[in-house]
């Protein structure tokens, strides 16, 4: 079975520029969240999605930020435009349950992303 | 103050050693706890949940203590393959399972 992928692995942009960072989760999993790792801190929940529909938002830092999720499927993340503390890795994760107790999440390789 | 919190360390053992770790988290409401394992510029892998009763997978242990909001990790019989960063991880006070990470503890394990 295919894990969770991610596309680009890297990502080099300029501040201002535009980047949409992919996530495709384990076949059947409804539920797929964003996180964050900036440099010298901890990952960071941004949200999760439960098939098309946005569960929970709550880390989204601001609205350069869009995520989308058309058809429950594949999710895309937008950063636009792009600041200097942007940079770092985003993590994608899908889990096939929720609920207290179940439902492991199931990380993706992650984008490392960095805005010069 | 952080939610999670971990000695970042390194931990500098040789093999063979015990070890153990310990992160407090701040969220009382917080229902489900794991350690997630991350080797350098690799994604967070399930290590092991954490139940009140404690649970035990091969070479480690992990305990979780509500009253004083305290989770651990040991890990007997160390392998060099064990060096790397332990990630204490709870959720849950929702059900929706958002994971609240700390910064991790790092784990060098020397031949």
């Amino acid at each position: 079975e295919a894990g969770v992928t991610q596309f680009p692995s890297h990502s080099v942009i300029e501040k201002g520029q535009t980047v949409t960072l992919r996530c495709d989760p384990i076949s059947g999993h409804d539920n797929l969240y964003w996180y964050r790792r900036v440099m010298g801190k901890e990952i960071k929940f941004l949200l999760h999605f439960v098939k098309e529909s946005k569960q929970d938002e709550s880390g989204m830092p601001n609205n350069r930020f869009l995520a989308e999720r058309t058809g429950g499927t594949y999710s895309t993340l937008k950063v636009q435009p792009a600041e200097l503390e942007d940079s770092g890795v985003y993590f994608c994760a899908s889990s096939l349950r929720t609920g207290l107790g179940l439902g492991e999440q199931y990380f993706g390789p992650g984008t490392r992303l960095t805005v010069t | 103050r952080k939610e999670v919190e971990q000695d970042p360390g390194p931990f500098n053992v040789p093999e063979g050693a015990t070890v153990a770790f310990n992160c407090t988290y701040s969220n009382s409401a917080s229902q489900s706890f794991f350690w997630y394992r991350q080797d350098c510029r690799k994604e967070p892998k399930l290590l092991m949940s954490v139940y009140s009763s404690g649970n035990e997978d091969g070479r480690f242990t992990a305990q979780l203590n509500r009253a004083s909001q305290y989770i651990s990790l040991l890990i007997r019989d160390s392998k060099l393959s064990d060096s790397a960063t332990y990630l204490c991880v709870v959720s849950g006070d929702t059900g929706f399972q958002k994971l609240v990470f700390g910064t991790g503890t790092r784990l060098l394990v020397s031949p």
